[in-house]
């Protein structure tokens, strides 16, 4: 199993809500990874965990809440958004150490698009 | 640090025609580089990676690329592209000591017409 899995696939919420991103991986991979994505440019990165600890704060708003329950499962908990926060959010994973040995590349997901209105 | 540039922000090219993506790569230290791809409305796909060796790697979908240390590029290329290689393709690059922070290059979007 290679997969990352990101649901939902699609999210409307509202600047009041608070919503979930949810995102699942079953390859042993002990590192994840938020990202953010605005149309036609790369992927920014938002937060890391390591061995389920938060390794990586990219200096992410308060609004955007991660939080890694174990090793196969990574959420993002989002509350007052604003419409700004509209994106494709990727969940990815990887090997913790990631060396030839190793897998060194990110496995991504197929993200979650986010509409704040 | 790291930073990667990629040349050409979108690329046309028939169907059956070859295509080169360019990237180049600056960075101090040694690191791994991959090319990404992504389709509309989904997520990024790995289509081949260099980590050391034969500096040419042959990746997925026909693609290979080409790893030129003095020039620091890392090219991709496919001799004959289909209307199906429409997408949006990323140049990466990761330090070789670990670290979590893959750096991306802003994209390349290939588009094949009939």
């Amino acid at each position: 199993d290679t997969e990352v899995t990101q649901t939902p696939k699609h999210l409307v919420m509202g600047m009041t809500n608070k919503k979930s991103l949810k995102c699942e991986q079953h390859m042993g991979h002990r590192a994840m990874y938020w990202y953010k994505q605005k149309a036609k440019k790369p992927p920014e990165l938002m937060f890391v965990y390591s061995y389920e600890k938060l390794s990586i704060n990219e200096s992410v708003p308060s609004r955007f809440s991660p939080e890694c329950p174990n090793s196969s499962l990574l959420n993002l908990h989002l509350h007052a958004l604003q419409p700004e926060d509209s994106a494709l959010y990727l969940c990815a994973s990887s090997h913790a150490v990631r060396t030839e040995r190793l897998n060194t590349e990110a496995f991504f997901g197929q993200g979650t698009r986010l509409t704040v209105v | 640090a790291q930073s990667v540039t990629q040349l050409d922000s979108q690329v046309p090219v028939f169907e059956e025609a070859p295509v080169e993506l360019r990237c180049n790569y600056s960075s101090s230290v040694s690191v791994y580089l991959f090319w990404y791809v992504q389709y509309p409305n989904q997520g990024l796909q790995l289509l081949l990676k260099y980590l050391s060796g034969s500096t040419l790697v042959k990746g997925i979908n026909g693609f290979e690329a080409e790893f030129n240390k003095s020039q620091t590029s890392f090219h991709l290329r496919k001799p004959s592209v289909h209307i199906s290689d429409t997408a949006e393709y990323f140049c990466a690059v990761i330090r070789n000591t670990g670290g979590f922070k893959t750096i991306f290059g802003a994209g390349t979007r290939l588009f094949v017409k009939a």
